[in-house]
């Protein structure tokens, strides 16, 4: 596509329920990443992918969290068990390599956890 | 760690006037230096970029310069636009290591006609 599609555009849950969170990267893009937005705040890195190869998952912040790109394209980002203060904007970005290169976000998805 | 600091907002500014947003950071290593733009509604977009000391990025009348001296890479345009309102971020990428972008916590530009 176009640019980097992100699937739902927003996410009601109520708490302790699963969600599935999707990531389509410009076609070709190598390297995948996840990064979480509170409110107010910057993006914050939580997971990078260098084709279907889960590099980085350092900034997951409970086990809770787990995301995969099982073909080297598409990406989801899953949350278990859900809790409030995993309301956020969850960003998803790709760029065509590892080094330096531009990486282009998607709008995100706002999960609002009730 | 690496971290990233900028002026809080809202920066409010009437049209045609000149805008600063101070940017500093903190990293172990050698930093490749960014400014995203998310406009209402959008996603984060590339702005200027610089990946050494002493480079000028530029885009659409803005300008930042890697100061490494100051550790600061501030944002700047000569006169701003009704359409530059928006939220800005600065962020940085190791050259090592994580590849991640690291960001500040952003800062609203409020541009009034």
């Amino acid at each position: 596509g176009a640019g980097v599609s992100q699937s739902p555009r927003y996410k009601v849950a109520k708490r302790g329920q699963d969600v599935a969170l999707r990531c389509d990267p410009i076609s070709g893009h190598v390297s995948l990443f996840w990064y979480q937005q509170a409110l107010g705040q910057g993006p914050e890195f939580l997971t990078y992918f260098q084709n279907e190869a889960q590099l980085d998952k350092s900034g997951l912040p409970s086990d809770r969290f787990f995301a995969e790109r099982p073909e080297g394209s598409v990406s989801t980002l899953k949350i278990q068990r859900t809790q409030q203060e995993d309301s956020a904007v969850y960003l998803c970005a790709s760029s065509l390599a590892q080094e330096n290169t531009e990486a282009f976000f998607g709008q995100g998805t706002r999960l609002t956890v009730v | 760690g690496n971290s990233v600091t900028q002026m809080e907002g809202p920066v409010t500014l009437s049209e045609e006037a000149f805008l600063t947003i101070n940017c500093t950071y903190t990293a172990t290593g050698y930093p490749s230096l960014f400014w995203y733009v998310q406009y209402p509604g959008e996603g984060l977009q590339l702005l200027l970029k610089a990946t050494k000391a002493d480079d000028k990025g530029s885009n659409k009348g803005f300008e930042a310069t890697y100061r490494k001296e100051t550790t600061s890479f501030h944002l700047e345009k000569g006169s701003v636009q009704v359409s530059d309102s928006a939220v800005y971020f600065c962020a940085l990428i190791l050259d090592t290591g994580r590849r991640a972008l690291t960001f500040g916590s952003g800062t609203r530009l409020q541009v009034q006609p």
